[in-house]
């Protein structure tokens, strides 16, 4: 089924370990994206990327970092997990003209740092 | 600060009814307009998108778009158990910026 993979689906950090969480998609969208959603705040953009070799500063990019050497691979990277960083996370994308430039999920990864 | 606005809920409407949710946007510059779905520990799920003024019908679900208001909105008919979940709405910004707008969600109960 074609869509958004990530991976894992959840996973218990200590804190200060270092964590990266997978994304892979296989519609060829050009724009990837990563949010995170927390009760009562909503879903908020972390970092994204408009096309492969390119990222940009979401509104919480603070202890997260992307690369997109690819189009279809768009990871995230907690460098050093706090946990504040406790949290779900979804992958997404979106092309740029189809479907009135519809976004679309990946399931999400939960991830609990302790 | 652009924003989309959203009444958290919850909304509770009884099973066959119709179930209004509603949405309001800052930036005029936005293009289009969507509604998610989201059941409790689940992704969003899209139910559809609009960009043009009026109505779009997709089966159970009417969404209706307002420019001038500001206002984007979701019908949902013969409202089912299963209807029960967030719905959120989101704007697409000004070309070049892919920094989506979302609103917080509307917690929707329908009642058997």
């Amino acid at each position: 089924i074609a869509g958004i993979t990530q991976a894992p689906t959840s996973q218990i950090l200590a804190a200060g370990r270092r964590m990266t969480l997978r994304c892979t998609q296989d519609m060829r969208h050009n724009a990837m994206y990563w949010y995170r959603q927390d009760l009562g705040l909503g879903l908020r953009l972390i970092h994204y990327s408009n096309t492969a070799g390119t990222t940009g500063k979401g509104e919480v990019p603070d202890g997260y970092s992307v690369s997109r050497a690819n189009t279809d691979d768009f990871p995230l990277t907690l460098a050093s997990a706090v946990p504040s960083q406790t949290s779900v996370y979804f992958c997404a994308s979106s092309e740029k003209g189809s479907s009135g430039n519809t976004i679309y999920f990946g399931e999400g990864s939960w991830l609990t740092v302790v | 600060q652009k924003e989309v606005e959203q009444n958290s809920g919850p909304l509770s409407v009884p099973e066959g009814a119709i179930a209004s949710l509603n949405c309001t946007y800052s930036d005029r510059g936005s293009q289009s307009f969507f509604w998610y779905r989201q059941y409790s520990g689940k992704s969003p799920e899209l139910i559809m998108f609009i960009y043009s003024n009026g109505d779009k019908e997709d089966g159970r679900f009417t969404a209706q778009l307002n420019k001038a208001s500001q206002y984007v909105s979701l019908l949902i008919r013969d409202s089912q158990p299963s209807d029960s979940a967030t719905y959120l709405c989101a704007a697409y910004p000004p070309s070049g910026t892919y920094k989506y707008i979302f609103g917080t969600g509307t917690r929707l109960k329908v009642l058997a």
